[in-house]
């Protein structure tokens, strides 16, 4: 079974520029979740789709932070303008369903952002 | 608000030799799951082990169990006879039963000694 795939897996941009993410769940898996990791500290979630709908984005930063997931299955997560403290990883992780049951996460690889 | 500490930054073990991570957390909820995950240099953050709060009984994978003690709402791992391939870091991570999110900790960074 494939993984979830994750690309670019790095990026340098100049602050103020835009970049953004792709992001492949595991086949069938309903629900999607962008989280950023700045080094040494655990993952915090921007966004979570259930299928093509947003759950929750209470997270995310919407001046400058947008995610789309067309036809609930790939997923782009973009920034514009980028600042410093974007500099971080992000990561892709797509579970089966969020509904009661503990199911359980699948992370990509992550993209690792430096911002300078 | 459900928080989740890891009070050690990093840990150290000897190849072969058993160490423990700690992990508390803070919930008012009666159930709910809790999470080991694994994230090793390369980044892909995996499950190591899972404990649903209303099963008495510790989990355990192989070499990885768990001492969970609900009162005192602790979750630590203990890895036994560490291999070089368990150096990462680990996070503990905590989900309600009727919500979807993830509350993480800091995570541990746990060094091998060969």
């Amino acid at each position: 079974e494939a993984g979830v795939a994750q690309s670019p897996r790095y990026k340098i941009i100049e602050k103020r520029q835009s970049v953004a993410f792709w992001c492949n769940p595991i086949s069938g898996h309903a629900t999607l979740y962008w989280y950023q990791q700045i080094l040494g500290q655990g993952p915090k979630l921007l966004i979570q789709f259930q299928n093509n709908g947003v759950v929750d984005d209470s997270q995310l930063p919407k001046d400058r932070f947008s995610a789309e997931r067309l036809k609930g299955v790939d997923s782009t997560l973009k920034i514009q303008p980028a600042k410093l403290e974007d500099s971080a990883v992000y990561l892709c992780a797509s579970s089966l369903s969020a509904v009661r049951g503990g199911n359980e996460q699948f992370f990509g690889p992550g993209t690792r952002l430096t911002v300078l | 608000a459900q928080t989740v500490t890891q009070s050690q930054p990093e840990m150290s073990v000897q190849e072969a030799e058993t160490v423990t991570l700690s992990c508390t957390y803070d919930t008012s909820e009666s159930d709910y799951y809790l999470f080991w995950y694994k994230q090793p240099p390369s980044r892909q953050m995996i499950l190591v082990i899972r404990q649903e709060a209303y099963k008495q009984q510790n989990a355990t994978e192989n070499r990885f169990s768990v001492n969970f003690q609900k009162a005192a709402k602790s979750f630590s791992l203990k890895i036994s006879d560490s291999q070089l391939g368990d150096a990462a870091m680990y996070f503990c991570a905590y989900r309600e039963g009727s919500n979807y999110q993830l509350i993480w900790g800091a995570g541990t960074k746990l060094i091998i000694k060969p």
